[in-house]
């Protein structure tokens, strides 16, 4: 059974840009869950989508968005980019209801 | 809210070492457990989880961890470490409720040497 599988491995944008992250869930998994890891500030609750729905949301700010597939694939999408935006962006999926988070390889995003 | 501290960002420790990685947490209602580990540029593997029932909690690659509800601790141990255990590892909470988020700790970095 393949796992939870994020695009792409790694991405380099400049300040002010856009970044769009992808994220495919496990076969039979309704849930999505968006996580960024950045230096010296651990690993943060971003969104969760559920069913096409944004379910719940993180302390970040607006433009960190994103969106759910009917397939429930997901994406992450951040806008007008800062240097520290930088950090490794995982995704992590689950059962409807389930309180198993299963996690992807997650992607580096890197803004210089 | 909850929140996640452990209590050893660093941790040490020769080949076939016993090894305690200490998590307390805080939390206003019923929460599950969790800890993960996390390889050099690599995402989160799930070591083991305590949802309910007995308050120790076995795992994978020989790792186990108690739930004291009275020290609010989920502390992870192993009886003999390999270098292979070297990595990041991550406590985590959520509430019991579903689809609930996860609240990590700030992780521990367990380093086994030989």
């Amino acid at each position: 059974e393949a796992g939870v599988t994020q695009s792409p491995t790694h991405l380099i944008k400049t300040r002010g840009q856009q970044a769009t992250l992808r994220c495919s869930p496990i076969s039979g998994h309704t849930s999505v869950y968006w996580y960024q890891q950045a230096l010296g500030l651990g690993l943060q609750f971003l969104l969760w989508y559920d069913e096409g729905e944004e379910r719940n949301r993180g302390n970040f700010p607006p433009r960190f968005s994103g969106r759910q597939f009917p397939n429930y694939s997901s994406e992450l999408n951040v806008n007008a980019l800062e240097l520290e935006d930088s950090a490794l962006y995982l995704c992590a999926s689950s059962l409807w209801g389930g309180n198993e988070q299963f996690f992807g390889p997650g992607t580096r995003l890197t803004v210089l | 809210a909850q929140s996640v501290t452990q209590l050893d960002s660093q941790v040490p420790v020769f080949e076939e070492a016993p090894v305690e990685l200490r998590c307390n947490y805080s939390s206003s209602v019923s929460v599950y457990l969790f800890w993960y580990v996390q390889y050099p540029n690599q995402g989160l593997q799930l070591l083991l989880k305590y949802l309910s029932g007995s308050t120790l909690v076995k795992g994978i690659n020989g790792f186990e961890a108690e739930f004291n509800k009275s020290q609010t601790s989920f502390h992870l141990r192993k009886p003999s470490v390999h270098i292979s255990d070297t990595a990041e590892y991550f406590c985590a909470v959520s509430e019991e409720t579903s689809g609930s988020r996860l609240t990590f700790g700030e992780g521990t970095q367990l380093t086994v040497n030989p």
